[in-house]
């Protein structure tokens, strides 16, 4: 079964917002990752956070995580139309694999 | 620049044909990963390899396997293709098992079984 789920499955807004997506996971981690899916390529790592950390900065991505909820969260402001893209979390489960949610699509209307 | 390189990129074969998808990375990298990619599923783990010789099963295993001879290559092969395999596969590479290691995936395999 998947180790990470995200929410929403998809979402649209308007250029220049802010884009919040959440992850959450099933059992403890040492880090989670987030990837970037654009449509029919292959997954590109964004940002990684550690299980001691509870917020990390990359340009205009911001992630939050709480293991007490088993959970994070993605934040991508001033959205681009370049953004729009699948974004997965990802974690490690059991021996060393990482182990994907199903996705968040995230559409930005020009 | 190093790279992960699969092929083909675009394949159809006819039910019950063998199939191998090769997956070439130039990162000398121990670990390598295939997964699949379902919509409403996610990305499922095949098989995976620590490094020469050395084969796992994943998630989703059943009618596959992967054979590793050498640092650079993983090729998936499908043993008699079913319908079911329809689908977009994803080769990945890794340093080593440190999990704070990045990924890096390759730009995909879509498979039709017809």
């Amino acid at each position: 079964s998947q180790q990470g789920e995200e929410d929403p499955q998809a979402l649209s807004i308007q250029e220049g917002e802010n884009a919040t997506m959440n992850c959450s996971y099933k059992t403890s981690i040492n880090n989670l990752q987030w990837y970037r899916q654009n449509s029919g390529r292959g997954l590109v790592h964004l940002i990684l956070i550690r299980s001691n950390e509870r917020e990390k900065h990359s340009g205009r991505l911001r992630v939050t995580l709480d293991t007490s909820k088993k959970s994070s969260s993605l934040l991508i402001t001033a959205s681009r139309a370049a953004d729009t893209a699948s974004y997965f979390c990802a974690t490690y489960f059991g021996n060393e694999k990482l182990t994907f949610g199903t996705g968040t699509r995230l559409t930005i209307i020009p | 620049d190093a790279e992960i390189t699969q092929s083909p990129r675009h394949k159809i074969t006819e039910t019950g044909r063998q199939v191998t998808l090769a997956c070439h990375q130039t990162w000398n990298h121990n670990n390598m990963f295939w997964y699949r990619q379902d919509l409403g599923h996610g990305l499922r783990l095949i098989h995976y390899s620590y490094g020469v010789h050395d084969t796992n099963k994943g998630e989703v295993s059943d009618g596959y396997s992967v054979s590793r001879s050498n640092t650079e290559d993983l090729p998936l092969t499908l043993e008699s293709a079913a319908s079911s395999q329809t689908s977009v596969y994803f080769c990945a590479s890794r340093a080593d098992q440190r999990s704070g290691n990045t990924i890096y995936f390759g730009e995909g395999s879509w498979l039709t079984v017809v």
